[in-house]
């Protein structure tokens, strides 16, 4: 199965900030991951795909980066609806296996 | 409108067998371009893929390693909608369960678009 490691497990933040969170696949996946954002008590929703575009609707404040094993989640201009957690997931290989989450918390 | 209806008990007792199902609306469970999943969600375990069923001129399934041996996911093509079915619970099964699409995009990639509001089963004597 290939794992998916993503950091840091949780952060803090204030409105405005730049975040950026990072998934490190365990083989070469070439740029198929997804990222996601669950708010509490709710599923997650898909934010981008392919690594790197964009799901319609979601801001632009949003962007994902990286190919092969590195990967990368960026918010710039952190909003407060923007909190909550994000999960990567490789979408390569079955099973489908995600990363354990990064949760964004008000500084 | 595009959506998944979860139903199924959310409480059960060790060696029991949970049954959910996932009702499709404005999608097709016959879709050549989305598989039809469920995936859980725990403290301990993260969101764990448990497995899928699609249509590919016959019907595919796919099962977590984890869950082998006592899972099943069956479409029900007569009320557009797919099953699950996971025997011999343990406490350990405790989790948010969540059906959802894998739907293609372009050639070859996929994402989980489109997800059920979650079932939180519990498995306590």
């Amino acid at each position: 199965d290939i794992q998916m490691t993503q950091s840091p497990s949780s952060l803090s933040a204030s409105v405005g900030d730049r975040v950026t969170i990072t998934c490190r696949a365990s083989q070469r996946i070439l740029t198929y991951v997804n990222w996601y954002q669950q708010k509490v008590g709710k599923a997650p929703e898909l934010l981008i795909y392919s690594a790197s575009t964009l799901q319609s609707g979601v801001p632009s404040r949003f962007s994902g980066s990286g190919s092969g094993t590195d990967f990368t989640l960026t918010i710039t201009r952190l909003q407060p609806e923007d909190f909550a957690t994000y999960f990567c997931q490789q979408s390569y290989g079955t099973p489908r296996t995600f990363g354990q989450g990064t949760k964004v918390e008000a500084k | 409108q595009l959506q998944l209806q979860q139903s199924g008990p959310g409480l059960l007792k060790p060696s029991q067998t949970l049954s959910l199902t996932c009702a499709i609306s404005g999608d097709s469970v016959f879709s050549n371009s989305a598989s039809w999943n469920w995936i859980r969600q725990s403290p301990s375990r993260g969101l764990e893929w448990l497995g899928r069923t699609y249509y590919r001129s016959k019907w595919l399934h796919d099962y977590a390693s984890s869950a082998e041996g006592r899972i099943t996911i069956n479409p029900d093509t007569s009320n557009n909608q797919f099953a699950l079915q996971l025997n011999s619970m343990t406490p350990e099964d405790t989790a948010v369960y969540y059906c959802a699409r894998d739907q293609r995009a372009g050639p070859d990639f996929w994402y989980f678009d489109l997800w059920g509001r979650g079932t939180l089963v519990t498995v306590s004597s």
